[in-house]
């Protein structure tokens, strides 16, 4: 079975630290996903990645950052963080197949910032 | 470019009812379609998906979903709801011109009445 594994189930942080949120994937795929969950707003992609140290913007990438250093690996950075980044924040893996393959979600780290 | 809109925010079927939650997509070229579910304080998990074989797609739980590209939708369905359905539903759209990213429907919370 797939598994996809994030740092933290649940943070707090305070306005203006640096937080940083992590997804590991243990099926070798080449895309890594980070998406933000706020109620009626379904799921919203912040940044993309199809291979190490690529990335790609997705639909709201303003005041977030991403790194892929090893092919497993995708952190989502927010360098100086605000109450208007409380959200659920979701990672999800995907194989490189055209556009059939199924992503894989991780659990999600429900952040919260004061 | 690409859209999806999911009919009802909210939709509250009694035990045993029918289940029945929309799903219209927009895709300029031919699409891929997924329905995921979220249980509570969980990540998103494959339903079913359509590739471009079988319109009328089985997913797992008893779940089915037919495409229908004449009235660009993708509704899913199940005979007889049970209380163990209650979660919130995502219908996805995503094609081989993408690079696997997908873009989500709001979603739907099904709420299983006994």
């Amino acid at each position: 079975d797939v598994k996809v594994t994030q740092s933290s189930r649940y943070l707090v942080k305070r306005t203006g630290e640096k937080v940083f949120l992590e997804c590991v994937q243990d099926m070798d795929h080449e895309n890594m996903f980070w998406y933000r969950q706020d109620p009626g707003l379904g799921l919203r992609l912040i940044y993309f990645s199809y291979d190490v140290k690529m990335k790609e913007k997705g639909d709201i990438p303003e005041g977030y950052s991403v790194s892929r250093e090893k092919k497993e690996r995708f952190s989502l950075i927010l360098e100086s963080a605000s109450t208007n980044q409380t959200s659920m924040y979701l990672c999800a893996s995907s194989s490189r197949v055209g556009g059939t393959d199924t992503q894989y979600f991780g659990p999600g780290t429900r952040l919260t910032v004061l | 470019a690409q859209s999806v809109t999911q009919l009802g925010s909210h939709v509250s079927v009694s035990e045993g009812a029918l289940v029945l939650l929309r799903c219209n997509y927009s895709s300029s070229v031919p699409p891929y379609l997924f329905w995921y579910v979220q249980y509570p304080n969980q990540g998103l998990q494959l339903l079913l998906k359509y590739t471009s074989a079988a319109t009328l797609v089985k997913g797992i739980n008893g779940f089915e979903a037919e495409f229908k590209k004449s009235e660009t939708s993708f509704h899913l369905t199940k005979p007889s709801a049970h209380m163990s359905d209650a979660a919130e539903y995502f219908c996805a759209v995503t094609s081989n011109t993408n690079a696997g990213k997908s873009t989500f429907g709001d979603g739907t919370t099904l709420t299983v009445k006994p």
